[in-house]
């Protein structure tokens, strides 16, 4: 059975760091491109990084570009977004999803993570 | 990037069939086949129904189809139901852009 379980959601000041986990686990990560997804809340769906599958190549939204850093760990089959100088527009739901064919089959539970003083 | 222009909500009654659009450009929907549509329910985390355009993975029911046309994708729900109630959300993976997200109601 497939399991994609997340950590790491808080509520965290203006400014400040955070890093989300999400632990794979039923499919064979370290083939796969993982994807970090986010939806503030009554909004829409955004993209907002991707990894290789063996961590060579890394891409993000332009808004979180400099400030987010994602990473993996294919002998513990996790993922990472390492989130740095956090502000208001960066409160959302985040979610980990793998990559199938250009579409994400398998997601995490969500993390909220909430900017805010 | 802009997101793809959806229909903000589509209602129809039970046993009906609804069809959401979703519109792009020639650099992501028009041009690749890599188009998605997810259905969430609320407070929960997306679900996968097409992927590649008209293709349904494993477990999700024939009622959802997924079609193209030009700039335009299309998700069908035949033979509506109350449990599709939800959003549904299209997303092109060439520019990494979800929709705009569609309300469905069923009456």
């Amino acid at each position: 059975e497939v399991q994609v379980v997340g950590s790491g959601g808080d509520l965290v000041q203006p400014g400040g760091s955070l890093r989300l986990s999400c632990a794979d686990s039923g499919f064979t990560f370290s083939n796969s491109w993982m994807s970090w997804v986010r939806q503030a809340p009554g909004k829409g769906l955004e993209w907002v990084a991707n990894i290789k599958a063996d961590g060579s190549e890394k891409y993000y939204v332009k808004s979180v570009e400099g400030r987010f850093t994602v990473s993996r760990d294919n002998t513990k089959n996790s993922l990472y977004l390492q989130m740095n100088s956090l502000g208001a527009e960066d409160t959302a739901t985040y979610y980990c999803g793998r990559e199938f064919y250009g579409a994400y089959d398998y997601w995490g539970q969500g993390m909220l993570v909430t900017v805010s003083s | 990037q802009s997101a793809l222009t959806q229909p903000a909500s589509v209602s129809g009654s039970p046993g009906q069939s609804i069809t959401i659009s979703c519109t792009g450009t020639s650099s992501d929907i028009g041009g690749y086949n890599y188009v998605s549509w997810y259905q969430q329910h609320p407070g929960k985390a997306p679900k996968l129904m097409i992927y590649m355009v008209t293709n349904r993975p494993s477990g999700v029911s024939n009622r959802f189809s997924g079609s193209k046309s030009g700039n335009t994708a299309a998700l069908t729900i035949s033979g509506l139901q109350a449990e599709d109630e939800a959003d549904y959300s299209c997303y092109s993976h060439a520019t990494k852009v979800f929709g705009t997200g569609t309300k469905v109601t069923v009456l």
